[in-house]
């Protein structure tokens, strides 16, 4: 029963550079949510999707960064032309789906991308 | 989400109970009290959730008052690998989780 799995774990980018990030939830788990945590601070939502959908992007930069869930394949969050303010640990987290007959789902959170931009 | 407040930290002796205690006096009727730690860089991990009964799971306590104004978290024999940032979070389910600063507990050999 695997958790959430993210890859890669570390990641080098150089200032200009995109970054992907990966992250395929939990066996069962349809709801996905990024969580990013910058050095010596705590953990701030980014963007929560479901399979197709981006329900609420409210904590995303507007520029530069995007997020998506296909049908098929991991969750990914996409920094294009990186910036040294960047550099900080991605989280993702999933979750089940509230309409499965309970009220809602704990989050399992997976270990985590680093990011650091040169 | 309810805001909550916790001690920035707290020491415990290797062995004896850790008691981490947090204040949600704002928290609504359909609000859950949920618990994760963050040991060092790792993902925050699930510790245990209740709604206003006292909760028991293989790895903690969750004891939460009447007035389900203020909870503790409960770890019976607090080893070294317990040392960890924990956080008290209130939220409805299938929503962003808010996390605050949490208390750092040290746990001491």
């Amino acid at each position: 029963n695997a958790g959430v799995m993210q890859n890669p774990r570390h990641l080098v980018r150089r200032r200009g550079q995109e970054a992907r990030l990966r992250c395929s939830p939990m066996k069962g788990h349809s709801h996905v949510y990024w969580y990013r945590q910058l050095p010596e601070e705590g953990l701030k939502f980014m963007v929560y999707l479901q399979k197709e959908n981006i329900i609420d992007e409210s904590g995303m930069p507007k520029e530069r960064f995007s997020a998506e869930f296909p049908k098929e394949g991991p969750s990914i969050l996409r920094i294009q032309q990186v910036v040294r303010g960047d550099s900080a640990a991605y989280f993702c987290a999933s979750s089940r789906d509230r309409r499965s007959g309970r009220q809602f789902y704990e989050q399992y959170f997976g270990p985590g991308t680093r990011l650091t931009v040169t | 989400d309810a805001k909550t407040t916790q001690p920035p930290s707290m020491d415990c002796a290797e062995g004896r109970a850790a008691n981490l205690p947090c204040n949600h006096s704002t928290i609504s009727g359909n609000e859950y009290v949920y618990w994760y730690r963050q040991i060092h860089s790792q993902g925050p991990q699930y510790i245990i959730h209740g709604l206003k009964n006292n909760e028991t799971n293989e790895m903690a306590s969750l004891i939460i008052t009447e007035d389900r104004k203020s909870s503790t978290l409960i770890l019976p024999h607090a080893t070294l690998r317990d040392t960890a940032v924990y956080y008290c979070i209130v939220f409805r389910g299938n929503t962003p989780l808010v996390f605050g600063k949490g208390t750092r507990l040290s746990v001491i050999a």
